[in-house]
């Protein structure tokens, strides 16, 4: 079957430095996704990533080992609003998105 | 109104109710997507059209029906639900489907079924 892995809940502290651990097994891969949702609102799209590597866009950052199955997202400098979940999300070989639980992390000052 | 909203934002029935969920996009895309996100669980993909077709039906049962009369719009036609149908229900698009556009997401109806 098809399975995404990411912890249920972290904890950081403001200004500090969080991964965000997303491990998959699916039926191919055509590209990992990383959406942030703040309590009750719409999921917003974060970052892709297809190729192996590391993709850095601000305060955030992703990264890819297609042979190890392994994604992580890396938030610096935390605020306060950062506090969310964050959901990993793997396109199989239909396109089709398979989603994780996703992560709520908790940003402490 | 930019992006994509969905209305009603809240929505309470009771089992034997018929009501209907509105999705419309504003970003010209031709894939729409409705999903059930459940408390802390994945979210589960329901359906997916693309071009106005329906592309993907991932066994979801009778009592919900979609659909989508052009690629702006799509609905989800609700009836004879049950409790375990309480969740929030958000509608997305993309470019296409088949291919790695991202999908932005509405607000979604959370939806309670007593």
């Amino acid at each position: 079957g098809q399975n995404i892995d990411q912890p249920t809940e972290m904890t950081a502290t403001e200004g500090a430095i969080v991964q965000i651990n997303c491990t998959y097994q699916t039926s191919g891969f055509n590209g990992l996704f990383w959406y942030q949702q703040h309590a009750g609102e719409a999921p917003t799209f974060l970052s892709y990533n297809v190729l192996d590597g590391l993709e850095e866009k601000g305060r955030f950052s992703s990264f890819l080992s297609r042979s190890k199955g392994y994604s992580y997202l890396l938030l610096k400098e935390l605020q306060m609003k950062d506090s969310a979940s964050y959901l990993c999300a793997v396109q199989d070989s239909n396109y089709q998105l398979i989603w994780g639980a996703g992560t709520k992390l908790i940003i402490k000052p | 109104e930019t992006g994509v909203t969905q209305t009603p934002r809240h929505l309470v029935m009771g089992m034997t109710n018929k009501k209907s969920l509105k999705c419309e996009q504003h970003l010209g895309h031709n894939a729409m997507y409705w999903y059930k996100q459940s408390a802390k669980k994945p979210l589960e993909l329901m359906f997916v059209y693309n071009f106005k077709e329906q592309t993907e039906n991932n066994s979801v049962p009778s009592r919900f029906s979609p659909e989508c009369p052009n690629s702006s719009h799509l609905f989800l036609h609700l009836h004879t639900l049950q409790p375990e149908d309480s969740a929030l229900y958000l509608c997305a698009s993309s470019q296409a489907s088949g291919s790695s556009n991202e999908q932005f997401f509405g607000p979604g109806t959370r939806l309670t079924v007593l």
